[in-house]
């Protein structure tokens, strides 16, 4: 069985950087690209990026450019996401999805982020 | 960047009820089209594929239909379990964009 396990939620100051981790089970890992969500008040969701877990090649929303770093770790099949110099605009849910060919067939459970002071 | 503009943004109906969801993208997307349905405080899940393809396990009374830059996808005979919010996006290339949403209540 396809599973995406998150990480847990966090609770981080405004300037501070974080990482958020997806585990991936149930099927080869570095045969699907991973890509990144953003979502927003429960409502708009927004692709960050993915990254190719065979080679560590990446594509960027634009938007999320300087804010958003994805990285792989093969040897643990998990897929993370550093967010950088956080502010409250990016208090969200974020999701990791599995890119199936052009569909997103699994998706992680979700990351609740809160940056506060 | 292709943008998708999503109609309509919310849907108050009744159980039993035909709806119809339709995206339209800023450019031609040939068919790579996704639809998501998405549960308060739960992920997306696939619904339909390229379009007009229905997802391992989805119920018959969801179709996807389109080509070019205008999609829809419609619900017959409306189930309870089918209210949530219903999300397009396009894969003719990154950004992956998705549409703004619908969410469909009971009326």
């Amino acid at each position: 069985e396809v599973q995406l396990q998150q990480s847990g939620p966090e609770l981080v100051k405004p300037g501070a950087s974080m990482k958020i981790s997806c585990k991936a089970s149930g099927y080869s890992f570095t045969g699907y690209t991973m890509n990144w969500v953003k979502q927003s008040h429960g409502k708009n969701l927004e692709w960050i990026g993915l990254i190719n877990p065979y080679n560590g090649g990446t594509s960027y929303n634009q938007k999320f450019k300087g804010k958003a770093t994805l990285t792989v770790d093969k040897s643990s099949s998990t897929a993370y996401m550093e967010l950088l110099s956080l502010t409250s605009e990016d208090s969200a849910v974020y999701y990791c999805a599995r890119n199936y060919v052009n569909y997103f067939d699994y998706w992680g459970q979700g990351t609740t982020l809160t940056v506060s002071s | 960047d292709i943008q998708m503009t999503q109609s309509p943004a919310s849907l108050s109906v009744s159980v039993g009820e035909t709806v119809t969801i339709t995206c339209r993208a800023s450019e031609n997307i040939y068919s790579n089209l996704a639809w998501y349905q998405q549960k308060q405080g739960k992920s997306p899940q696939l619904l339909v594929y390229a379009a007009t393809n229905l997802a391992d396990g989805v119920p018959s009374r969801f179709s996807g239909s389109g080509s070019g830059t205008q999609y829809s996808l419609k619900i017959n005979s409306l189930q309870s379990e089918d209210f949530g919010s219903y999300y397009c996006q396009h894969f003719w290339g990154t950004p992956f964009t998705f549409g703004s949403g619908t969410k469909l209540e009971i009326k």
